[in-house]
């Protein structure tokens, strides 16, 4: 079966850095997603780790660590647009497993 | 390039209806699957198609079904619909095969269509 935890909420504050993180219990492993998701949109893809390391894209971040069946995702210069909903999705098989999913507020 | 497009994007239906939503993938994209939103149980798989083969299914009873047309293009049915059936429909699009290596581009999802059932 599958199992994903994140925390439900996060705040921060505007030009700060904020950590989402994930951990995870799943079959057929092959990495780790992340989404982003504003209110009334779609999921928008932000990044995959297939392996245990840092991607680094823009002012997003994104680790994995198998072995400790863990993830998180770091927002660097947080910004207002930035406050959505976040989600960590291994691909397992022919399907994305989603997370919960962490609120972001960004506030001033 | 033509993003992920669902069509109707709101409707509202009664119990005991049968609604069908449609879903057109990006252009050369052969996966399409399909996910229920709703704010209490999150984002949950329905089922992907393949090559109009449906590969994988998620745990919904059998009011709902779906099929994928030779182009690609995908549609989902939900008969004798009831209340709890509003959410979020989002279908989404990837190039990927199969299981194992995952593309790094990820799934594109389309804006969703909003199912009402009053």
């Amino acid at each position: 079966g599958q199992s994903l935890e994140q925390p439900s909420e996060v705040t921060a504050v505007e030009g700060a850095i904020v950590q989402i993180n994930c951990t995870y219990q799943t079959s057929g492993f092959y990495g780790l997603s992340w989404y982003q998701q504003h209110d009334g949109g779609a999921p928008t893809f932000l990044s995959y780790n297939g392996l245990d390391g840092l991607e680094e894209t823009g002012r997003f971040s994104s680790f994995l660590s198998r072995s400790d069946s863990y993830g998180y995702l770091l927002l660097q210069e947080l910004q207002m647009k930035d406050s959505a909903s976040y989600f960590c999705a291994p691909p397992s098989g022919d399907k994305l497993t989603f997370g919960t999913g962490t609120q972001l507020k960004v506030e001033l | 390039k033509a993003g992920v497009t669902q069509t109707p994007r709101y409707l509202i239906k009664t119990r005991g209806q049968q609604v069908t939503l449609s879903c057109s993938p990006i252009s050369g994209h052969r996966s399409v699957s399909w996910y229920q939103q709703t704010p209490g149980q999150g984002l949950q798989f329905l089922f992907e198609y393949f090559s109009e083969t449906q590969r994988n299914k998620g745990n919904f009873p059998g009011r709902f079904s779906g099929r994928q047309f030779s182009n690609s293009r995908s549609e989902m049915n939900v008969s004798t619909l009831e209340l709890g059936d509003s959410a979020l429909y989002l279908c989404a699009s990837s190039i990927t095969q199969g299981p194992g290596p995952f593309p790094n581009y990820g799934y594109t999802f389309g804006s969703g269509t909003r199912l009402t059932v009053v």
